[in-house]
């Protein structure tokens, strides 16, 4: 079993719809969790970390994270196509590690 | 600033030839990461330095891979020999605390 588990999609949404994406980890130990864009060809960029249960929200994007069931999810709300992307979820292991999921590949269509 | 750099961008070469991928993190960052990605195992950690340090090394797959940071502004990736499944694309990152890693544009390896 990985640490931290996505699907890898194509996760396709249309324009202006919520986009859901969800990670699950193993490691009960993990506190902090972090959300990675990456376009087609590009480096990660971080968009979100979230150490708290509960939502937290930035903009069009909020993070959610439940410890009990070791769920992290984010909410793209009014997606646009220029969020087309993969999104990485990465659990902090060890206080300076990230460990990353394989990624979800989000289209968002016109 | 100008961000993470590394070179250099692409590298073609053959198998068994030695191959070093260098760094320059992000002035004032303490910590600094090598990633490596593929499409099949992700995104995944090799080696990271906290001021200059190696401190954990167990992400990196074989002998033939070794990481230096002689000062805090370069950092190198060497792998000697190389062979075709390593290739991939290389990621250096960099941050000043754990929570924001800044990653650096990649070195698409490409072993033959």
């Amino acid at each position: 079993q990985k640490e931290v588990e996505q699907n890898s999609g194509p996760l396709s949404v249309p324009e202006g719809a919520i986009a859901s994406l969800n990670c699950t980890y193993s490691d009960r130990g993990s506190q902090s969790f972090f959300w990675y864009r990456q376009y087609s060809g590009k480096s990660p960029e971080l968009i979100m970390f979230i150490y708290s249960n509960g939502d937290k929200e930035d903009g069009r994007f909020t993070a959610q994270l439940n410890k009990a069931s070791q769920y992290v999810s984010l909410l793209i709300r009014d997606s646009q196509p220029s969020d087309s992307a993969t999104y990485l979820c990465a659990g902090e292991r060890d206080t300076d590690k990230l460990i990353f999921g394989t990624g979800t590949r989000l289209q968002v269509f016109p | 600033d100008a961000g993470v750099i590394q070179s250099p961008r692409h590298e073609v070469t053959e198998m068994g030839q030695e191959v070093t991928l260098r760094c320059k993190p992000i002035s004032g960052h303490d910590y600094l990461f090598w990633y490596r990605q593929t499409m099949m195992r992700g995104l995944e950690l090799l080696i990271y330095f906290n001021n200059n340090v190696p401190i954990d090394d167990s992400g990196m797959p074989e002998d033939r891979f070794s990481a230096k940071m002689p000062n805090a502004s370069f950092s190198t990736l060497k792998i000697q020999p190389s062979e075709p499944r390593d290739s991939a694309v290389y990621f250096c990152a960099s941050s000043h605390d754990r929570y924001e890693q800044y990653f650096g544009p990649g070195t698409r390896l490409t072993v033959t």
